[in-house]
């Protein structure tokens, strides 16, 4: 399988614990991004790389939040001192790039996280 | 701000029977936009796209046309399958052509029965 992978799948948490999770997006793209969603809506941008480098960060993305992509391939995102309200599907989207002919974002099927 | 609002769901149709799901926008720029569709179980993939005002996008006997004066990028089918049935989602990207940093509509649960 050649797609955006994420892993884990699934993940439960208690609240107040750190939690990491990572996309490794298909192999030749070098554009990554996190999405946040939630039940009965739609994907909320969370934050964007070209490469190593982050270059957009959403609002949404609290002080809480860290990504990285370190050496332009796979990204782990990170959510410390984890609250009930982060409970959602994350999700990773890879692209091309570099002409608007390359712009389509591929998704993973997600990391579904519930902190109790 | 940018914002996508999608027709409410969820939808049930019969097989073969005429889709339209609505979709309006409001966006800073000149936006491109999209219909991103889930399958139980997947990830979301791409429909149809289109970038520039009366453009349509058109797949799998999907089209939406970009309505620049109504602000609107409407999808229909005329006939719908049983593997028709998903969520679909409208989303707009204002960053030309790109799908970068996409905002999305809520989603539009589709039932197609047999």
């Amino acid at each position: 399988d050649t797609g955006v992978s994420q892993d884990p799948r699934h993940k439960i948490t208690k609240r107040g614990q750190n939690v990491t999770f990572r996309c490794d997006p298909i192999s030749e793209h070098n554009r990554l991004y996190w999405y946040r969603q939630t039940l009965g809506q739609g994907p909320e941008f969370l934050t964007y790389f070209q490469n190593e480098a982050q270059l957009e960060k959403s609002r949404l993305l609290s002080d809480r939040f860290s990504a990285e992509r370190p050496k332009g391939s796979f990204s782990t995102l990170e959510i410390q001192r984890t609250e009930q309200g982060d409970s959602a599907m994350y999700l990773c989207a890879s692209s091309l790039g570099g002409t608007p002919m390359n712009t389509e974002a591929f998704f993973g099927q997600g990391t579904r996280l519930t902190v109790v | 701000g940018n914002s996508v609002t999608q027709m409410e769901g969820p939808v049930t149709l019969s097989e073969e029977a005429f889709l339209t799901i609505n979709c309006t926008y409001t966006a800073t720029g000149y936006p491109s936009l999209f219909w991103y569709v889930q399958y139980p179980g997947e990830g979301l993939q791409l429909l149809l796209k289109a970038t520039k005002a009366d453009d349509k996008g058109s797949n799998k006997g999907f089209e939406a046309t970009y309505r620049k004066e109504t602000t609107s990028f409407h999808l229909e089918k005329g006939s719908v399958q049983v593997s028709d049935s998903a969520v679909y989602f409208c989303a707009l990207s204002v960053h030309q052509g790109s799908a970068r940093q996409l905002t999305f509509g809520s989603g539009t649960q589709l039932t197609v029965l047999p």
